[in-house]
């Protein structure tokens, strides 16, 4: 089976720091990835983890471990655009680019 | 470049009628995906072309979905005949060819579905 967990909403304030998390348990595992979906509008990639570690660009930053199923985005010095809902997916197989979401973690950055 | 577009952006059509829900990938993209979010629930996967040829079709939820891509560019997605549980946003992804699981995919705005 597959099981992909994320908070489902978040609320952090402007020019702060936000960590949201994502656990997994997949059979098969090839990457991570971190996408944005404004509402209504399609998603957009952020970052793809397949290595342990952390993964920096620019205000955002993504970090896996492999052996604990876990991986968690990093936002830095929050913005008001930051608002959004934040997907974490994960790639089972190097045959197929078939992504597996988590729920998505909606969140509201107030001033 | 035109990012992946999808028409139309919204569909609201009765129980027992039949849509067709059609996608652009990027040009040159070899890879297309199609996704579904119903309420409430994560985004999940429906199938995967390369080309033209269907690579995996495991999420296809039932023979009411039939997927296409002539040609291996555009594809349509239709549903007949609707079901209420059918409603959701339905959207498109591209990749090119796949050289490393990592490829990013590119996703469409999503078509909106509501069957009443």
């Amino acid at each position: 089976g597959q099981n992909i967990d994320q908070p489902t909403e978040m609320t952090a304030t402007e020019g702060a720091i936000v960590q949201i998390n994502c656990t997994y348990q997949t059979s098969g595992f090839n990457g991570l990835f971190w996408y944005q979906q404004h509402a209504g509008e399609a998603p957009t990639f952020l970052s793809y983890n397949v290595l342990d570690g952390l993964e920096e660009k620019g205000r955002f930053s993504s970090f896996l471990s492999r052996s604990k199923g876990y991986s968690y985005l990093l936002l830095k010095e929050l913005q008001m655009k930051d608002s959004a809902s934040y997907l974490c997916a994960v790639i089972r197989s190097s045959n197929t680019g078939k992504l597996i979401f988590g729920q998505g973690t909606t969140l509201q950055v107030k001033p | 470049e035109a990012g992946v577009t999808q028409f139309p952006s919204h569909s609201v059509i009765e129980k027992g009628q039949t849509v067709t829900l059609r996608c652009d990938p990027i040009s040159g993209h070899d890879n297309l995906y199609w996704y579904r979010r119903v309420m409430g629930k994560e985004i999940k996967f429906l199938l995967h072309f390369v080309k033209e040829s269907k690579q995996d079709e495991s999420g296809m939820p039932n023979n009411r979905f039939l997927a296409e891509r002539t040609g291996g560019t555009y594809s349509t997605l239709k549903v007949q005949p609707a079901e209420l549980e059918d409603s959701g946003v339905y959207f498109c992804a591209s990749s090119q060819v796949t050289r490393t699981p990592g490829d990013e995919q590119f996703f469409g705005p999503g078509t909106r579905l509501t069957v009443l």
